[in-house]
């Protein structure tokens, strides 16, 4: 099965900043990647798939690259309602499997 | 407006049964590869098992932790996916969320339900 490692578990950052969060698979999974957003009691929203395209209706500050095992996620002006939990998950082929999550707050 | 509505959640002691149910609609679903994922203390969100289409003989696939205790079904007139659990165990407990399958192309999510396994 693959593994996927997302770091920083955790980042605190000032409105404005810019946010970078990476994952690393432990196998070559293609662009088979998506980033997702998880607010408290939500169910995961789906920002980035195909590891840099941006679902329809999300804000272009929010972007995503990379291939094969290295990936990086990018919030390039950290917005006050940007504060979630985020996970990395590939889909190259079952099992997916999720990154352990980046908690994100506004320092 | 697509809706996927799971059910069935609840309270249950280690080695018993439950049977979680997702109504879908605003999409079509007989046309979609269904999953479900669950969110759990221990392991966060993790892809519980998934199930093809009619087309793709109905084929299902689960997470290790799970096989052989878990089945997934589909009920294709009705647009319902059902998701049964047995042999309970503690490390089950957790929020479980019906969703559409990446292999699909499409990303819909139930609001979940909360499954706790506890004596």
């Amino acid at each position: 099965d693959i593994r996927m490692t997302q770091s920083p578990s955790s980042l605190s950052a000032s409105v404005g900043d810019r946010v970078t969060i990476t994952c690393q698979a432990s196998e070559d999974i293609n662009d088979s990647l998506n980033w997702y957003q998880q607010k408290p009691r939500k169910a995961p929203k789906l920002l980035i798939y195909a590891a840099s395209n941006l679902e329809p209706g999300v804000p272009s500050r929010f972007s995503g690259s990379g291939s094969g095992t290295e990936f990086t996620f990018t919030i390039s002006s950290l917005q006050p309602e940007d504060i979630a939990t985020y996970y990395c998950q590939h889909y190259d082929y079952f099992p997916y499997s999720f990154g352990q999550g980046t908690t994100l707050e506004i320092k | 407006e697509v809706l996927l509505v799971e059910s069935g959640g609840g309270l249950v002691k280690p080695g018993g049964s439950l049977r979680l149910s997702c109504a879908a609609s605003g999409f079509t679903f007989n046309n979609a590869w269904m999953s479900w994922v669950r969110q759990t203390p221990g392991k966060g969100l993790e892809w519980v098992g998934r199930i093809k289409t009619k087309t793709d003989g109905w084929k299902t696939d689960y997470t290790a932790p799970v096989k052989g205790r878990f089945t997934i079904s589909r009920d294709d007139s009705k647009n319902i996916l059902g998701l049964q659990m047995n042999s309970l165990e503690d490390e089950d407990t957790g929020v479980y969320y019906c969703t559409t399958d990446p292999a699909s192309g499409l990303d819909y999510w139930g609001q979940g339900t909360l499954v706790t396994v506890s004596s």
